[in-house]
């Protein structure tokens, strides 16, 4: 699986958007693109998923880049509770593998 | 329909007893995942397993840890002789199927604590 590149922490307002940038120059044709947070230790929650064309749920929206070499998570009007670590993973679905995340802050 | 159910939520276990962790996949779901999250770390993938079958054990520590998960009932993780180095997080995920893009759904995990 490809690998990925998230900022180590972000800051976000609460009610304003936050936007958590991802990078995966190296990700293949059969490969999607997973979103999913971790909430203080909890088990780790899916957001949003997508192969190559834009993506938005009730939870998210999600931004893949024409050459899908970059994606953008966007929590439209982040709350206290959105605060978590989120993971970017490339995946063709056999297994997850997780890095390390973006710790996102949301400070009231 | 109920989600994915770990069990025991904490575990508490001497050095040198074993610890067996259950992991009941949501309905209709028969691929299961075993990741384990150390204490200030990342989550690391240790196991696949399908009915009756281990697809990838890649993550699996060489000694001391095995995982089923038969025709009938739960998947279990099983540590034996644990260390206080096995004290961690492990949470179990399933899917539908392999290669499935919705990905997995996650429990809530067992808290292992090795005294």
């Amino acid at each position: 699986d490809a690998k990925t590149t998230q900022p180590t922490s972000m800051d976000c307002a609460e009610g304003r958007a936050a936007n958590l940038p991802c990078n995966h120059s190296t990700i293949s044709g059969n490969e999607y693109v997973y979103w999913y947070r971790q909430i203080h230790s909890q088990g780790p929650q899916y957001i949003i998923h997508g192969l190559k064309n834009n993506e938005t749920n009730e939870m998210a929206s999600l931004i893949i880049t024409e050459d899908r070499k970059s994606s953008t998570l966007i929590l439209p009007h982040a709350t206290l509770r959105d605060t978590a670590v989120y993971y970017c993973i490339v995946s063709s679905g056999s297994r997850l593998t997780f890095g390390e995340g973006t710790q996102l802050t949301v400070n009231p | 329909n109920a989600g994915v159910m770990q069990n025991p939520r904490h575990l508490v276990r001497r050095r040198g007893q074993e610890a067996r962790l259950r992991c009941s996949p949501m309905k209709g779901h028969s691929h299961v995942y075993w990741y384990r999250q150390l204490p200030e770390e990342g989550l690391k993938f240790m196991v696949y397993l399908q009915k009756e079958n281990i697809i990838d054990e890649s993550g699996m520590p060489k000694e001391r840890f095995s995982a089923e998960f038969p025709k009938e009932g739960p998947s279990i993780l099983r540590i034996q002789q644990v260390v206080r180095g096995d004290s961690a997080a492990y949470f179990c995920a399933s899917s539908p199927g392999q290669g499935y893009s919705y990905g997995y759904t996650f429990g809530s995990g067992t808290r292992l604590t090795v005294v």
